[in-house]
């Protein structure tokens, strides 16, 4: 149980444009979802929490005209790199935290994004 | 001071010894302990998660938290070299919108 699922895994494409990230939790509903980046050999830097139907609370340092989220549904989350730079390549990491077990978080395999 | 401190490391064990890793932290609040590993490029898998002090076990996995030192542990019994990965420690409370605080997380390699 609590398998949380990304698409795509990798992803590579030109600057200027947008990548849409999909985070979904396949065998349980998530109160909120997270959305982390991570750069190599490093730990994981908290961007954003969603929660669904709601406008999505950035962390200091994050622009969110640039990555926008949207939770739409309890097992459905995304995110969407706009206008794509180079320094935004990066694996980026989604979480779900169950309804019936916040402050637990379950990951997802992450997404790996290359811009040219 | 930061909220959790943990031994980036790497930290080398030959196969089959025990291993040790551990994490302390700074608020007292902290009611929700967790152990998360991580392999190169995936995202982290939750190991063990415990609720207050005391020990957990699951499998070759223990856990331990101490509230009263502020300090909890992750023992890895008969280790292997499937266990090298990176281990991220992590805690909350209840009043962070759900948010967990991770530590920077230890390298762990198994020597076969």
């Amino acid at each position: 149980g609590a398998v949380v699922s990304q698409h795509p895994s990798w992803v590579i494409c030109k600057s200027g444009t947008s990548v849409k990230i999909e985070c979904r939790s396949l065998d349980f509903q998530a109160t909120t979802m997270f959305w982390y980046r991570q750069f190599p050999k490093q730990s994981l830097m908290l961007m954003a929490t969603s929660n669904e139907g709601s406008k999505a609370t950035y962390e200091q340092g994050v622009e969110k005209d640039k990555f926008l989220i949207n939770h739409a549904s309890l097992t459905l989350s995304t995110l969407t790199v706009t206008s794509a730079h180079p320094e935004d390549s990066s694996f980026y990491i989604c979480s779900a935290s169950p309804l019936e077990r916040p402050v637990t978080q379950y990951f997802g395999p992450g997404t790996r994004l290359l811009v040219l | 001071q930061k909220e959790v401190e943990q031994d980036p490391g790497p930290l080398s064990v030959p196969e089959g010894a025990i291993v040790s890793l551990n994490c302390t932290y700074s608020n007292s609040a902290f009611q929700y302990f967790m152990w998360y590993r991580q392999y190169s490029r995936k995202g982290p898998e939750l190991l063990m998660y415990t609720y207050s002090s005391g020990n957990k076990e699951d499998g070759r996995f223990t856990a331990q938290v101490d509230k009263s030192s502020k300090y909890i542990s992750l023992f890895i019994r008969d280790s292997q070299p499937s266990d090298s990965a990176t281990y991220l420690c992590a805690m909350s409370d209840l009043n962070r919108d759900d948010k967990i605080i991770f530590g920077k997380g230890t390298r762990l390699h198994i020597l076969p």
